[in-house]
């Protein structure tokens, strides 16, 4: 089906370990995103991309990697999962950089 | 800076009721853009509207309509005769950035809207 996928829907990991978050797109849409959601905090921006291998970051950043080689696919990696990173985790894509449409998010516990 | 304020935390109201939900922005640039998004219980984000900051005729949807206001930095969403269906985290976000740069959005903290049957 067309549209914007996340995997794995439910994740949880212990402290240190790494861990990727998986987006894909159907759309061909050129921008994604990365948001993280938790209470007090709102949507928060972690990273985006303007096209494949075309990266940038967003207001929180620090502790995360991401990589667009392709199009359609925008993986989000945390390098040494810490407690403080659990959270809902979006990606979006937006087909010219204006509204973007979400995906159903990634809950993530990091123990 | 960009911020956006959603002054009404959480609202309640009986199925049928007509519902505001407020939204007040700070924004620097003459240029921007405006959204609304819903976050169902389900937990996804719809995106509902977007508002560019030249155009600032009312929309109205169905049910929804939008009120933006630049001499009050307000831009206001109404649902009229609330259904339990509308029942949601309700989001405002505002980007000021060109294009190129993917018009990162910021968000509002959210207001709950619970209508009750």
């Amino acid at each position: 089906d067309a549209g914007i996928t996340q995997s794995p829907r439910y994740k949880i990991t212990e402290t240190g370990r790494q861990v990727t978050l998986m987006c894909h797109q159907t759309w061909s849409h050129s921008y994604m995103f990365w948001y993280r959601q938790d209470l007090g905090h709102g949507l928060r921006l972690i990273y985006y991309s303007a096209a494949a291998d075309i990266t940038d970051k967003g207001e929180v950043p620090d502790g995360y990697v991401v990589s667009r080689s392709k199009t359609e696919n925008f993986p989000l990696t945390l390098e040494s999962a810490t407690r403080s990173q659990t959270s809902v985790y979006f990606c979006a894509s937006s087909p010219e950089g204006y509204e973007q449409y979400f995906g159903p998010g990634t809950r993530l516990t990091v123990t | 800076a960009q911020k956006v304020t959603q002054a009404q935390t959480e609202i309640s109201v009986v199925e049928k009721e007509d519902v505001t939900l407020d939204c007040v922005y700070e924004t620097r640039d003459t240029t921007y853009y405006l959204f609304w998004y819903k976050q169902p219980p389900s937990g996804e984000l719809v995106f509902l509207i977007r508002r560019n900051s030249f155009d600032e005729q009312n929309e109205i949807s169905g049910r929804y309509s939008w009120n933006f206001q630049k001499s009050t930095s307000s831009f206001n969403f109404t649902i009229t005769a609330s259904q339990v269906v509308d029942s949601a985290v309700y989001f405002c976000a505002l980007s000021d950035l060109p294009m190129e740069y993917g018009n990162k959005l910021v968000f509002g903290a959210g207001t709950i809207l619970r209508v009750k049957s």
